[in-house]
């Protein structure tokens, strides 16, 4: 089945580390790819997207993600992490021109002061 | 900004009742969508809208209806609530692909529990 999937459930970092998050989705073709964050309590937020042209693509907030269509990848990557970077990343896509995204299962990152 | 509306952020039914949430939308959107998100699952889509009075299934349509009787407006039915269903619901809503390439925008959740 087409699917988007993320291996890291739960990552813990010390503020000022790096970060990549791993996205894969098995779609061929042309596909659409999000990064959503979900802070707590709170609803989810587009990070950046993806649809064509440059494949490094720059978010909010200093993320950014490099999408890899050899490795059917879309990691989001952020260069040094802040304790207000604590909250729940989801990866999502699907074929262009369907109307309906699949989400990857997420992944918790936490950050330590 | 977008602003999507879910009527209640709390709620506690009973196995077996009828459960009614809502979802609106203030941008004039074609497209809504209704998801539950649970631990370890991420999201999964449940029904989607991409007109008034048109659904389609999504991942797990079973034991939900949906209904849109207005462009703005799109609810989520739970014909005889069962435990199973306890799980926090999300309403988003987009525009059609194609048209901008807008992402979809997310609601605050309803988190329901069903006793």
């Amino acid at each position: 089945a087409q699917s988007v999937s993320q291996h890291n459930h739960h990552v813990i970092l010390s503020e000022a580390a790096s970060l990549e998050l791993g996205c894969n989705y098995s779609y061929g073709g042309t596909v659409n790819l999000f990064w959503y964050v979900q802070y707590p309590g709170q609803h989810l937020q587009l990070l950046l997207k993806y649809f064509s042209g440059d494949p490094l693509v720059k978010g909010i907030k200093g993320f950014e993600a490099e999408f890899i269509k050899s490795k059917f990848s879309f990691n989001l990557r952020k260069p040094s992490v802040q304790w207000s970077d604590t909250a729940e990343y989801f990866c999502a896509g699907g074929p262009a021109g369907r109307r309906a995204l699949t989400f990857g299962s997420g992944t918790r990152l936490q950050v330590q002061p | 900004d977008v602003k999507v509306t879910q009527s209640s952020r709390y709620l506690v039914k009973r196995t077996g009742e009828k459960v009614f949430l809502e979802c609106v939308q203030d941008m004039d959107h074609e497209n809504m969508f209704w998801y539950r998100q649970d631990p370890g699952l991420g999201l999964r889509l449940i029904y989607f809208s991409y007109d008034v009075k048109m659904k389609e299934k999504g991942d797990i349509p079973e034991g939900y209806s949906v209904s849109r009787e207005k462009k703005e407006r799109f609810s989520l039915i739970l014909e005889s609530a069962s435990t199973n269903q306890t799980s926090m619901y999300l309403c988003a809503s987009s525009l059609p692909q194609g048209v901008s390439n807008q992402p979809q925008h997310f609601g605050d959740g309803t988190r329901l529990s069903i006793l």
